[in-house]
């Protein structure tokens, strides 16, 4: 079975200073990988995707996430953090192997960046 | 250009009592899917669909079913509401196959259960 692991529940970060958001995953077959941002009472907002090529992955706002096949990590990372960045963050796989086209999401990590 | 639409926003029912979520997208996609969020529990998935006709079960599809009716909507229904289904519940679509396959998400519902 396919599943994401978020391991911290909270980041906090000094505005300005690097952000990390941490994510590892297990699937089966070939991973596609997401992340998603959600403010107070609303939906969640898509920020990028790992499909294939450079493991390196630019998004939305600044941010950028990095595939590491090895360690089965994507994790999200900012490198300038700003105030506006605080929300619940959430990262997501696809397996397209016998998952079929489920859509498997972590915890989320809550991320306060103080000014 | 609308995304994907969920109704109703708020609702509250009484132990027992059913209802129906709706959830209609206009992106032409091919996949659709019900979360919940609950507290310190991320998004579950309730069901899904990867396409119009199939529908599966995810995490967490106790207590609820639901329909591809066409392949614009998908509805989540509880037959008899419970306490413990009291949370926020998203809709989502995608496309099945890549590139473009993150999933869009409505605004979501806040059920309570008294």
């Amino acid at each position: 079975a396919q599943s994401v692991a978020q391991p911290e529940d909270q980041v906090n970060v000094a505005e300005g200073n690097p952000l990390t958001v941490k994510c590892t995953y297990s699937v089966s077959g070939n991973p596609y990988l997401f992340w998603y941002v959600q403010y107070p009472n609303r939906g969640l907002q898509f920020l990028l995707k790992y499909i294939t090529g450079d493991n390196l992955v630019k998004g939305s706002y600044g941010f950028e996430a990095e595939f590491n096949k090895s360690q089965t990590s994507f994790h999200l990372k900012k490198p300038s953090a700003l105030v506006s960045d605080s929300a619940l963050y959430f990262c997501a796989v696809r397996d397209w192997g016998a998952a079929g086209n489920k859509l498997t999401f972590g915890g989320g990590t809550r991320v306060l960046v103080k000014p | 250009n609308a995304g994907v639409t969920q109704t109703p926003k708020f609702q509250v029912l009484k132990t027992g009592q059913s209802m129906t979520l709706q959830c209609a997208q206009d992106m032409n996609h091919n996949s659709m899917y019900w979360y919940r969020q609950d507290p310190g529990m991320g998004l579950r998935l309730i069901y899904y669909s990867a396409s119009e006709g199939t529908t599966d079960k995810g995490e967490v599809p106790n207590g609820y079913n639901v329909s591809r009716l066409n392949k614009r909507e998908f509805s989540l229904r509880l037959e008899s509401a419970a306490p413990s289904q009291t949370s926020v519940y998203f809709c989502a679509s995608s496309e099945f196959r890549p590139p473009n396959t993150e999933a869009f998400f409505g605004q979501g519902t806040r059920l309570t259960v008294v």
